[in-house]
């Protein structure tokens, strides 16, 4: 059962453009949600959290919207830059605090 | 700050040998875990410490994998046999322990395992 999908195994963007990755949950009881980025051969690293409390959290270049009742979440990257390119996982956790993650979108940004 | 430090960084064995990869979590981080990542999936939990306390394990194939965190502080996990199945980076991860927000996990660089 997966409970975090990631929908979109990849992405190609234009540099300069907007990047738009989506996630998508099943488990009502999350109450974080966290983006981590992962270049080869490198650990993830973290890039971004939301409170289910809130439906937007903006960190510069990145911002998170979380929309509840959809069980949905997204990260939007402006503008997009060539060393966006990555790995992006989405991961969510309930009160427990063990994160469940998503499988990950490869992020291409073409210059 | 120091990282997460991971050894080795690229392991290749033949199945039914052993291999074990070492962690030292950041200083002060109690919580300390290991995650198994195969190609085109996110991480799998595998164990969770605190301090020396296991949390979790239960998605440890206990049967091969074991994992130990001495002092509470840096962690060895060992798979003995290890099969073909096994070939995937081994992720180590610590974090503090929070009472409230978001638990943010630092990662290691990994330990790519392959077996033959």
């Amino acid at each position: 059962d997966q409970q975090v999908k990631q929908n979109s195994p990849s992405l190609s963007v234009q540099e300069g453009r907007i990047s738009i990755l989506n996630c998508d949950y099943t488990n009502s009881m999350f109450d974080y949600f966290l983006w981590y980025k992962k270049y080869p051969a490198e650990g993830p690293t973290f890039l971004i959290s939301i409170s289910s409390i809130k439906d937007k959290n903006e960190d510069g270049r990145f911002t998170v919207f979380l929309n509840k009742s959809a069980k949905h979440l997204s990260l939007h990257i402006v503008p997009s830059q060539p060393g966006d390119s990555a790995v992006y996982f989405c991961a969510a956790s309930a009160s427990n605090y063990q994160l469940i993650w998503g499988a990950g979108t490869k992020l291409i940004i073409k210059p | 700050e120091a990282g997460v430090a991971q050894s080795p960084r690229y392991k290749i064995i033949e199945k039914r040998q052993s291999v074990a990869f070492w962690c030292n979590p950041i200083s002060g981080h109690a919580t300390l875990y290991w995650y198994q990542q195969i190609l085109g999936q996110g991480p799998k939990l595998l164990i969770q410490f605190q301090n020396n306390g296991v949390v979790d394990d239960s998605q440890l194939p206990k049967d091969r994998f074991s994992a130990e965190r001495l002092k509470g502080v840096d962690s060895t996990l060992k798979i003995q046999p290890a099969k073909l199945e096994d070939s995937a980076v081994y992720l180590c991860a610590s974090s503090l322990v929070r009472s409230s927000g978001a638990n943010v996990l630092t990662f290691g660089a990994g330990s790519r395992l392959t077996v033959l």
